[in-house]
């Protein structure tokens, strides 16, 4: 049973351009929300995350929008850039269960020039 | 500070073989975590450990067994591997079980033929 499903499962974007990447999620009881970024040869590595009292959350160029009544969030990327290709993967889980975040199956991103 | 060290970096090995990958945390943290990292498949649990001294079974943690005597260690056995069990590996921290942020190793990437 797949908790958290994620499209699409890769994505090409032009420099500048936007990349947005999508998740939904089955289990009310999900209160965090973290997106993980990984380059090849490396582990994932956390980026940004999120809990369902804010709808947005902004760090440079890095947005993730939640919808609690859709259960879906999705991560957003401006001004997408070349370093900014690797596979994203978002996740979820329950407050203080550290040992049952679900991750979604990733998406490989690439930035061309 | 290395945070997470995982050895061996790669690994062939041959179905019916005993296999112990290595993880290794300097940051004093209090939970660990093994995740199987398959194409399409994202990330699954395998085995988490909250504290020195305790272990708790994860989504896929069949033909696996952990163990953790201290904080800082947290070794994965297979202990007769199967080609299944092909996968990348990466092991994980946490500061507790309850504070969510997971840091992750380089991965080991295992074969099983």
């Amino acid at each position: 049973q797949q908790q958290v499903k994620q499209s699409p499962q890769s994505l090409i974007v032009q420099k500048g351009g936007i990349s947005i990447i999508n998740c939904a999620y089955e289990n009310t009881a999900f209160d965090y929300f973290p997106w993980y970024q990984q380059f090849p040869g490396k582990g994932p590595a956390l980026l940004i995350a999120i809990r369902p009292d804010v709808s947005e959350k902004k760090e440079g160029r890095f947005t993730i929008s939640f919808n609690k009544s859709a259960k879906q969030f999705s991560l957003h990327i401006m001004d997408s850039q070349p370093g900014d290709s690797a596979t994203y993967f978002c996740a979820a889980s329950k407050t203080g269960t550290a040992s049952k975040l679900t991750f979604g199956t990733g998406t490989r991103l690439q930035v061309t020039l | 500070i290395a945070g997470i060290t995982q050895a061996p970096t790669s690994q062939i090995l041959a179905a019916g073989r005993r296999m112990t990958l290595r993880c290794t945390q300097d940051m004093r943290h209090n939970a660990m975590y093994w995740y199987r990292q398959d194409l399409g498949l994202g990330l699954r649990l395998i085995h988490y450990s909250n504290t020195a001294g305790t272990t708790g079974k994860g989504e896929v943690p069949d033909g696996y067994s952990v163990s953790r005597a201290n904080t800082d260690d947290f070794p994965l056995t297979l202990a007769s591997a199967v080609p299944s069990q092909t996968s990348v590996y990466f092991c994980a921290s946490s500061v507790d079980s309850v504070r969510d942020t997971q840091y992750f190793g380089p991965g080991t990437r295992l074969t099983v033929l």
